[in-house]
């Protein structure tokens, strides 16, 4: 069964570096999410993306936050200079026809800022 | 806004027992209802959905119901199993967009 992949599953990184995950979405999925968990709380909405725009963006998704699809395939998230406060694990969905669709979710990366 | 409110955990039972998650909801429109499922180590999986009021999703056992009148999407199982150990969450769809809004999450142990 097809299935969202994420890389890497771990990061650590140093307050202030730049951060890039990666999600491989579903081949046929047109609709993309960002997601994250801080350690205890409940999954926030980041951003949503279509068609190479982004559609939607929660307060979270800041000017250090970007999203892009360079080649087709890869969907990800940059951070540009990451705080303490970015540590969470961040799962990348998909869906595959438009926001009404079930959203299928890969398996997370868990990013620790030090 | 748009929010989920979910039964606090963690939740302990013996193998067989009746499984009741609540889920109350705060949305402006017609959300779609959602439970995931997350194992140890793994992402969030889709266990069932409701896209309506009066709908009932039903997925592996697992049973819940759009209530309108109450705001509710309770998850339930009648005869539950160590492999249905996990971390359940109940999410609503909104905006246009669609993006999930989810509740805090129930740890769910069930013991042989």
């Amino acid at each position: 069964e097809p299935e969202v992949t994420q890389t890497p599953s771990h990061q650590v990184t140093q307050m202030g570096q730049e951060v890039i995950l990666r999600c491989v979405p579903i081949s046929n999925h047109l609709y993309f999410y960002w997601y994250r968990q801080i350690l205890g709380q409940k999954v926030e909405f980041l951003v949503s993306f279509y068609n190479n725009e982004i559609s939607e963006k929660s307060e979270i998704f800041d000017d250090q936050f970007s999203v892009e699809r360079p080649d087709g395939s890869n969907f990800t998230l940059k951070i540009r200079s990451t705080k303490l406060e970015d540590s969470a694990m961040y799962f990348c969905a998909t869906s595959i026809r438009d926001f009404k669709e079930t959203q299928y979710f890969g398996p997370g990366t868990r990013l620790l800022v030090l | 806004g748009d929010s989920v409110t979910q039964m606090e955990g963690p939740v302990t039972l013996s193998e067989e027992a009746f499984l009741t998650i609540n889920c109350t909801y705060t949305a402006t429109g017609y959300p779609s209802l959602f439970w995931y499922v997350q194992y140890p180590g793994e992402g969030l999986q889709l266990l069932l959905k409701a896209t309506k009021a009066d709908d009932k999703g039903s997925n592996k056992g697992f049973e819940a119901t759009y209530r309108k009148e109450t705001t509710s999407f309770h998850l339930e199982k009648g005869s539950v199993q160590v492999s249905d150990s996990a971390v359940y969450f109940c999410a609503l769809s909104s905006g246009s967009a669609r993006q999930l809004t989810f509740g805090s999450g129930t740890q769910l142990t069930v013991l042989p």
